[in-house]
């Protein structure tokens, strides 16, 4: 069985600061690794995905999330973040194969980021 | 909007009642999935579908839930005698085949009375 744990549920940070959200996971087989973020009221948006090849995985928006087998961690970092980066965070874990979609998310870290 | 829908986007209801909501993909993924996300949680998954076909419902919290895609396209979850703690957001997704990303609804928020 799969759980993933995400470190901190809530993370306040000035604007222009760095962040990172932490993510550990655990699981017996080769997995797949990703980040979302849910804004209020929405459906959840893909940040990054890991699936294989390099172990830095690099968004659109200057954020970056990083696979470490060895600590079976995942964790996303941003180097200056905005008021509009305020959301809920969300790493998630899924088998690979046929288990696509099978999803076993973490709790959530609340970003919450300040003038 | 192309993108996934939900709906009713809120339902409230009183316990005991039986309540149905509906998805509908986007329309060229031929995958679904049903997740239950609560108050200060991640997402859990319910089940999904591959065109019509429910690939597991063994996740389905008890036998009140049930999910159906008759068509391959739109889907219904439905809960039977509501009990409080069903109280939820409701999420649906659809991917396209067993590697395309997830894209996700707004959800459908329940409230059990």
């Amino acid at each position: 069985a799969q759980s993933v744990t995400q470190l901190d549920s809530q993370v306040p940070v000035f604007e222009e600061a760095p962040v990172e959200l932490r993510c550990n996971y655990s699981s017996s087989v080769s997995v797949y690794l990703f980040w979302y973020v849910q804004y209020p009221n929405q459906g959840l948006q893909l940040l990054l995905k890991y699936l294989s090849g390099s172990t830095l995985v690099k968004g659109i928006n200057g954020f970056e999330a990083e696979f470490n087998k060895s600590q079976t961690s995942f964790h996303w970092r941003k180097p200056s973040v905005h008021i509009s980066d305020t959301a809920e965070y969300f790493c998630a874990v899924s088998d690979r194969g046929d288990s696509w979609g099978k999803f076993q998310f973490g709790a959530g870290t609340q970003v919450v980021v300040t003038p | 909007d192309t993108g996934v829908s939900q709906d009713p986007r809120h339902k409230i209801t009183k316990r005991g009642q039986n309540v149905t909501f509906r998805c509908d993909p986007i329309s060229e993924h031929n995958r679904l999935y049903w997740y239950r996300q609560t108050l200060g949680q991640g997402p859990e998954f319910l089940t999904y579908f591959q065109n019509e076909a429910q690939l597991e419902k063994s996740r389905l919290l008890s036998d009140r839930f049930s999910a159906e895609r008759p068509k391959g396209s739109f889907s219904t979850l439905e809960i039977q005698r509501t009990e409080q703690g069903d109280s939820a957001m409701y999420l649906c997704a659809s991917s396209l085949g067993n590697a395309g990303e997830l894209f996700f609804g707004e959800g459908s928020r329940l409230t059990v009375l």
